[in-house]
């Protein structure tokens, strides 16, 4: 089983679309998790934390369930500029961070 | 904002050379790190270093690799005989201490292409 799994995408949705991706994870002692996204040939930028009690950021919420190792990220009102590879990424002990393969995201007007 | 910043942004070198890649984390970080991107694939850890040392490092951070912080600024990867397969793109990251110490922030990269 892979440490982190994502959605295959790729995922091509209308402007002002609600999308959601959704990421598993199999190491239980996993302690910080995150969402970044990676634009083409460009690096991972940190897009939030997420925390057990779920947060949120403008458009953007993010889930966490450690009973069953998954770990969600919704985006409402999709823009254009939203179009990236979404990277969903584990913490599992020290610094060393896990990412998953990426879903890519097409925001088309 | 401050960030990371890696230099070159493109390297390209013939097999079995000597490559240095360097990085400037973040001014008050402590904690940087190493990553790798080969094209197509997802981004894999290399190392990590803290207090002057590697606090952990991967399966694919063998001998031939290296990591120093030779001054107060920058921060270093060294791949002594480069590969065909060492061709990627490596990240350099970094985070501070506190907070949510594994929030790393990524430099822009530098694509290494062995030839």
């Amino acid at each position: 089983r892979k440490e982190v799994e994502q959605d295959p995408g790729p995922f091509n949705v209308p402007e002002g679309a609600t999308v959601a991706f959704n990421c598993t994870y199999s190491n239980s002692a996993s302690q910080s998790f995150f969402w970044y996204r990676q634009d083409c040939r460009k690096e991972p930028k940190l897009l939030m934390s997420v925390y057990s009690s779920g947060n949120e950021d403008g458009r953007f919420t993010a889930q966490l369930n450690r009973a069953s190792q998954y770990i969600s990220l919704l985006i409402r009102d999709s823009k254009l500029s939203d179009s990236a590879t979404y990277l969903c990424v584990v913490n599992n002990q020290g610094g060393k961070l896990i990412f998953g393969q990426g879903t890519e995201l097409s925001v088309k007007p | 904002e401050p960030e990371v910043t890696q230099t070159p942004s493109h390297q390209v070198t013939q097999m079995g050379q000597e490559v240095i890649l360097r990085c400037v984390p973040i001014s008050n970080h402590l904690y940087f790190y190493w990553y790798r991107q080969i094209l197509g694939q997802k981004v894999e850890f290399l190392v990590s270093f803290y207090n002057n040392e590697i606090s952990e490092k991967s399966e694919i951070f063998d001998d031939q690799f290296s990591v120093e912080r030779p001054d107060g600024s920058n921060f270093t990867l060294k791949i002594r005989s480069t590969k065909l397969e060492d061709s990627a793109m490596y990240f350099c990251a970094s985070s501070v201490v506190g907070g949510v110490v594994y929030e790393q922030y990524f430099g822009p990269g530098t694509r290494l292409t062995v030839t």
